[in-house]
């Protein structure tokens, strides 16, 4: 019964880095979602999966983002030669299937780009 | 468009108390979900209560409920007896297409001792 976990909780990038965000959803939820947070605003989405298709990717702010869930469980957000305005917190959901109706998030992974 | 507008930035209210947080949407859906989410300083986004735009009656989850105004296009949240773990952001949500959730600006609630 673990719930979604993401890691890693921190994270601190030099611009220009890559990052890679995982996420763990919980077991058998077919829908995963990732959600940006900047700080002191509402979660925006950026993506969506069923599965391992990736659904939903309208949200992503440019080419630099990339999203995969190749086994239809975990999933991986990777952000290519960060930038500052990519400071945020990044957040995974999941739920058990399209039609179900409650989302569970996971603690988030905190991006700082310097 | 879908649309999530919360107007209270800040809110504080005293322990014990009832508290209600506005949240007013806009869809042009005629069906569609309606969430609220707690996120307290750690971060992670807390499941509160859920209503559908066809359940007849409003929400009820613990010490919180939905008072659902459909015409009016409102889901305001009512805490009952605040205690001071309530203390945290308060997101209201909508379910969008393919489920992904639309979030408005969120409500800090601070509750005093």
């Amino acid at each position: 019964g673990a719930g979604v976990s993401q890691s890693p909780r921190y994270k601190v990038a030099k611009r220009g880095q890559d990052v890679a965000l995982r996420c763990d959803p919980i077991s058998g939820h077919v829908s995963l979602f990732w959600y940006q947070q900047a700080l002191g605003q509402g979660p925006e989405f950026l993506t969506y999966f069923q599965n391992e298709a990736q659904l939903d990717k309208s949200g992503l702010p440019s080419d630099r983002f990339f999203a995969e869930r190749p086994e239809g469980s975990v999933s991986t957000l990777k952000i290519q030669r960060t930038q500052q305005e990519d400071s945020a917190v990044y957040l995974c959901a999941s739920n058990r299937d399209i039609g179900a109706d409650t989302q569970y998030f996971g603690p988030g992974t905190r991006l700082t780009v310097l | 468009a879908q649309k999530i507008t919360q107007t209270q930035p800040g809110m504080f209210v005293q322990e014990k108390e009832a508290v209600t947080l506005d949240c007013t949407y806009d869809t042009s859906d005629p069906s569609y979900g309606l969430f609220w989410y707690k996120q307290p300083s750690s971060g992670e986004m807390i499941f509160l209560i859920y209503q559908g735009s066809y359940d007849q009656q409003n929400a009820t989850e613990g010490r919180y409920s939905l008072n659902f105004q459909k015409a009016r296009k409102s889901a305001n949240l009512v805490i009952s007896a605040s205690q001071l773990g309530d203390s945290a952001m308060y997101f209201c949500a909508m379910r969008g297409l393919q489920g992904k959730l639309i979030f408005g600006q969120g409500t800090e609630l601070s509750v005093k001792p």
